[in-house]
């Protein structure tokens, strides 16, 4: 079974600078997974960052950066705010048209 | 305005049926891909199933094949997901989304996400 993994939880102080990852059980995640990244605040729904590894979606702050770093996708928030405090999912595209998530970050801004 | 909008979620017993609605507004809905995305209380993102623009491609997560149906009306903009069979498990927020062509890597992406229609199957 394929797992997608994230780190439950990080922390970031205003201002700085965080990388969350996106790793994959079977093997290195590249860009021919697709990796994307969603922000959810709690009770809401999600909203799109990054599509196709480094895409922003319409509307996205440049603070706002997606990569892939050594085996993993990556989304970078540089000049962190208070308000970037959210849960962050990264979904990547297993091919047969089938998509898996990870479980999550959950992001605190302190 | 692109809008998404869930509906038809509630509270079934185990072993029943329950059919999901997402109505369509603000775009071409017959142009885009769809995909269902679940939530359980307290916990990440799930991909459920995703339906090409006609209506004729689709995939499944592995825990939900046989038992889910996803299927649109492009003339009613409205995308369904008909859940069968259902269990304590499938207790979850459904999210219908909509997914957009990015030419540069011929590949379908979500793009705007619905509200949400809350499913709790309980005895």
């Amino acid at each position: 079974q394929t797992v997608v993994t994230q780190e439950p939880s990080f922390s970031v102080s205003p201002g700085g600078t965080v990388t969350l990852t996106c790793g994959l059980s079977s093997g290195p995640v590249s860009s021919n997974y697709y990796p994307s990244w969603y922000q959810q605040t709690p009770g809401q729904a999600p909203r799109t960052l990054i599509y196709s590894t480094n895409t922003r979606s319409s509307g996205v702050p440049d603070r706002f950066s997606g990569s892939i770093l050594g085996n993993k996708a990556a989304l970078t928030i540089t000049g962190a705010q208070a308000d970037d405090e959210s849960d962050y999912h990264c979904v990547l595209y297993m091919g047969s048209g089938i998509w898996v998530f990870g479980g999550g970050t959950k992001l605190t801004v302190l | 305005e692109v809008q998404l909008a869930e509906s038809g979620g509630g509270l079934v017993q185990p072993g029943t049926s329950l059919r999901l609605s997402c109505a369509a507004s603000g775009f071409t809905f017959s142009n885009y891909w769809m995909h269902w995305v679940r939530q359980a209380p307290g916990k990440g993102l799930v991909w459920v199933s995703r339906l090409n623009s006609d209506g004729i491609n689709t995939a499944y997560a592995d825990s939900v094949k046989g038992r889910f149906i996803i299927s649109r009306d492009n003339a009613k903009n409205t995308l369904y997901l008909q859940m069968n069979s259902l269990r304590a498990e499938d207790t979850a927020v459904y999210y219908c989304a909509r997914a957009s062509y990015d030419y540069t890597d011929n590949y379908h992406y979500i793009d705007v996400w619905g509200k949400g229609t809350t499913v709790t199957v309980s005895s």
